[in-house]
């Protein structure tokens, strides 16, 4: 079946840009999961939807990131006025809910590399 | 706080040795553990988890990995590698308990299977 899905794969911005990127998650799942990579770095954790409630954001770097998930099954990541240290993959992951989020088995899409001039 | 620890910035091994790939946690309370593997442009791919129960956990592709309490390690180790084998390794934690939603990475193995 299809997996998760994330779209721009690449994305330039100029510093002071706007950026959205998208993720559809594995169809049925519960818990959506967005996380930053840098270079040569695992990911970082950034924010968790279960369904369509965002329950924790405490990763998001700045106020500047905003996450949304308003049907419970799409998903998009908005950066405001980029700044070159956002320059990052940007990692969707999606989970079925089975005994929760903490144990459930996420899956991950391939990715969107934001690079900002 | 939760944490990941992969000493080993890189393995190399010979096709058909064993491998292993060194992970150790530090959590507050138990753990639940995760190996994942990351292919060139390409997100990750879950080998293995260990919640609970057996501390030997068999994952995809002839992985396993082994859960050492004492020693708050779960290294990753596979009888006979391959060149396919050749990958980013990541290992994760998250602590058990309600409203635990983050997964903590380590900084990734990068592993290398020589022919």
């Amino acid at each position: 079946g299809a997996g998760v899905s994330q779209s721009p794969r690449y994305k330039v911005a100029k510093r002071g840009q706007d950026v959205a990127l998208r993720c559809d998650p594995i169809s049925g799942h519960v818990s959506l999961f967005w996380y930053q990579q840098a270079l040569g770095q695992g990911p970082e954790f950034l924010t968790y939807f279960q369904n369509e409630a965002q329950l924790d954001k405490s990763g998001l770097p700045s106020d500047r990131f905003f996450a949304e998930r308003p049907e419970g099954s799409v998903s998009t990541l908005k950066i405001q006025r980029t700044q070159q240290e956002d320059s990052a993959v940007y990692l969707c992951a999606s989970s079925l809910w089975e005994r929760g989020p903490s144990t459930d088995t996420q899956y991950f899409g391939p990715g969107t590399r934001l690079t900002v001039l | 706080a939760q944490s990941v620890a992969q000493p080993e910035d890189q393995v190399n091994v010979a096709e058909g040795n064993p491998l292993t790939v060194k992970c150790t946690y530090s959590v507050s309370g138990n753990p639940y553990l995760f190996w994942y593997v990351q292919y060139p442009n390409r997100g990750l791919q879950f080998l293995l988890k260990y919640i609970t129960g057996d501390n030997l956990v068999k994952g995809s592709y002839g992985f396993e990995a082994e859960f050492n309490k004492s020693q708050t390690s779960f290294h990753l180790k596979k009888p006979s590698a391959l060149v396919s084998d050749s990958a980013l390794y990541f290992c994760a934690v998250r602590a058990s308990g309600a409203g635990s939603y983050q997964l903590t990475f380590g900084k990734g193995t990068k592993l290398s299977v020589i022919p």
